[in-house]
């Protein structure tokens, strides 16, 4: 079955440390592959995208992320993390051609950045 | 504010009862899905719309369950016979599929369900 991990579930940083945050999901098919981002209170949102064409993508606030598919990876990455990246993060796929239609999260990454 | 919107926010229900939320997706698009998310979980799908159709319904937890797009605007999700292990935050995400493998999700808030 399609599914999505994501290995680190608490991860604790100092400001200015770099982040990367691991996700792989296990399917040989055409996958498109995102990360969201849950600040305490808010909703999802859309960090980056990953669709087709250049496996390295950016997104908002510095972060992106680096499809490698002979690795099944999707890894979140940021050079230098900030307080107000303290969030829960969480890796996500649209697997197409099998369970159709729908969007697979992995369980979440909670990131906590010490000022 | 022209995003998705569910309401109630917070629903506090004693067991045994029905409830039901509401989400009104943005307003172009075609597709609404709805999730449940539990502590230190990840999103869980459920089901979704493409219109007024209910394209995908196996991932309902129960026949408790049950989701309504009548007119494939707003979407309803009703919980009958409401049990603790129901107590979750229910999202619900639209988006507007224009091409098959370039779909993009937006989030609700979510309805956040106490059942006591």
């Amino acid at each position: 079955a399609q599914s999505v991990s994501q290995h680190n579930h608490h991860v604790i940083l100092s400001e200015a440390a770099s982040l990367e945050l691991g996700c792989n999901y296990s399917y040989g098919g055409t996958v498109n592959l995102f990360w969201y981002v849950q600040y305490p209170g808010q909703h999802l949102q859309l960090l980056l995208k990953y669709f087709s064409g250049d496996p390295l993508v950016k997104g908002i606030k510095g972060f992106e992320a680096e499809f490698i598919k002979s690795k099944f990876s999707f890894n979140l990455r940021k050079p230098s993390v900030q307080w107000s990246d303290t969030a829960e993060y969480f890796c996500a796929a649209f697997f197409y051609g099998g369970s159709q239609g729908n969007l697979i999260f992995g369980k979440g990454t909670k990131l906590s950045v010490k000022p | 504010d022209t995003g998705v919107s569910q309401n109630p926010r917070h629903k506090i229900t004693k067991r045994g009862q029905n409830v039901t939320f509401r989400c009104d997706p943005i307003s172009e698009h075609n597709r609404l899905y709805w999730y449940r998310q539990t502590l230190g979980q990840g999103p869980e799908f459920l089901t979704y719309f493409q219109n007024e159709a209910q394209l995908e319904k196996s991932r309902l937890l129960s026949d408790r369950f049950s989701a309504e797009r009548p007119k494939g605007s707003f979407s309803t999700l009703e919980i009958q016979r409401t049990e603790q292990g129901d107590s979750a935050m229910y999202l619900c995400a639209s988006s507007l599929l224009w091409e098959t493998t370039n779909e993009k999700l937006f989030f609700g808030s979510g309805t956040q369900l106490s059942v006591l």
